[in-house]
Order: C-alpha cells, then structure tokens, then sequence
C-alpha cells in the first residue's frame, strides 16, 4: 500500500513557465512533509519542506502548498529554469519514523 | 566536507555473487539509511539503524545483510546477488529524523 502518492510522473514544461507536481497522502498522523531534488548522477537533496500548521511556504521559486482536509501537498516551481531539470520526490513522516517517498516526477524544461 | 561517501560507486557482479556496498559518514549521525531506486518505483527503504548495534528491516529487505558496528559506517551486503537486485543504492543519514542527506549513490549491475 503506497502511503504517498505523486503525479504526474514526467513533466514538460517550457521555460519561464509554472512547473506543478502533487502529492496524496493517506497516513493523517504524517506531521513532515518535504520535497527532493535529484539531479542525474546524483543523490536527492532536501528543496523544501512543511509542517501542517501551515497552508503554504516559499522558498524563491519553489513554494509548497499545503491542503490538509484534503490531505494533499504540491510543488510549485515559478519561473521555471532548464537548471530546475530534474526528478523531484515528494515525502512525508511522523516524528522520527522514516521517510515514505512518492514515486517521483522527472521534469524537463525546455529553453 | 566529506559528508556521505559511498564505495564503489559502479559495480558489475554475476548472479550469486557476494556484494558489500560501502557507506561512510562524517557528521555522527545517529541514523541511517539504504534505499534503492528503481525506474517506476522511485525510493524504497532496504534497512536501517538508529544507532551503533541497532537495525531494523524497511520496505524491501529481502536478500540484504546490514550491520553497524560504528556508528559512521553502514555496510550494505548482497549474500548471492540476483538480477532483481540491479539498482541504484543509496545510503542517507539523519540527526532528527526530518532532513536526511544523501550519498552520490552506487550503481550495481548483476548480470
């Protein structure tokens, strides 16, 4: 049973455009929610995260948006870079238990 | 800096092989990870350890071996390699719980 769930699972966006990637959770006792940037050849590295005691936070381009009655989360990426290339993972804990992981979402941005 | 190694970082090995992958941390940190990374299924956890001494299975642990006999390093161990365990591996290590850090990954074919 997979606890988080993100889509789309490839994106193309064109460059200076709004990349979004969602994610489902079911767990209501999840209280960590970040988001993973891995670019090829490389290990993921925390982008940005939330806490549920907030709708929405923003970080430069990337802002989280937070829905907790519909337990949903998403990532929006502003402006979008062909340096924001990348797979973004989406995931979610409570307190000290391990990450669950969404399955990912490679984006492209065209220039 | 050295942060989080991993060693080697590129593997070919036969079926039925012995495998140890490497994972080396700098920061003292209390956990940490292995996961895998397959095409379609994103980040699965094979195991891990919330201090010296102590492991504990994740999603997939079947035909690994883990131990931790310090607390900067995390062998993962391969008894008889498979195909089905050609992936990316990832060791990751965390404090809180919350931000985990990443290693460059290792990439094991078993042929």
């Amino acid at each position: 049973q997979q606890q988080v769930k993100q889509s789309p699972q490839s994106l193309i966006v064109q460059k200076g455009g709004i990349s979004i990637i969602n994610c489902a959770y079911e767990n209501t006792a999840f209280d960590y929610f970040p988001w993973y940037q891995q670019f090829p050849g490389k290990g993921p590295a925390l982008l940005i995260a939330i806490r549920p005691d907030v709708s929405e936070k923003k970080e430069g381009r990337f802002t989280i948006s937070f829905n907790k009655s519909a337990k949903q989360f998403s990532l929006h990426i502003m402006d979008s870079q062909p340096g924001d290339s990348a797979t973004y993972f989406c995931a979610a804990n409570k307190g000290y238990s391990t990450l669950t992981f969404g399955k990912g979402t490679m984006l492209l941005v065209s220039p | 800096d050295a942060g989080i190694t991993q060693s080697p970082r590129y593997k070919i090995t036969e079926t039925g092989r012995q495998v140890t992958l490497m994972c080396h941390q700098t920061w003292s940190h209390s956990y940490m990870f292995w996961y895998r990374q397959d095409l379609g299924h994103g980040l699965r956890l094979i195991y891990y350890s919330a201090a010296a001494d102590i492991t504990d299975k994740g999603e997939v642990p079947d035909g690994y071996v883990v131990s931790r006999s310090k607390t900067e390093n995390f062998p993962l161990t391969l008894e008889s390699a498979t195909r089905s365990q050609t992936s990316v591996y990832f060791c990751a290590s965390t404090n809180s719980g919350n931000t985990i850090y990443f290693g460059e990954g290792s990439w094991l074919t078993v042929v």
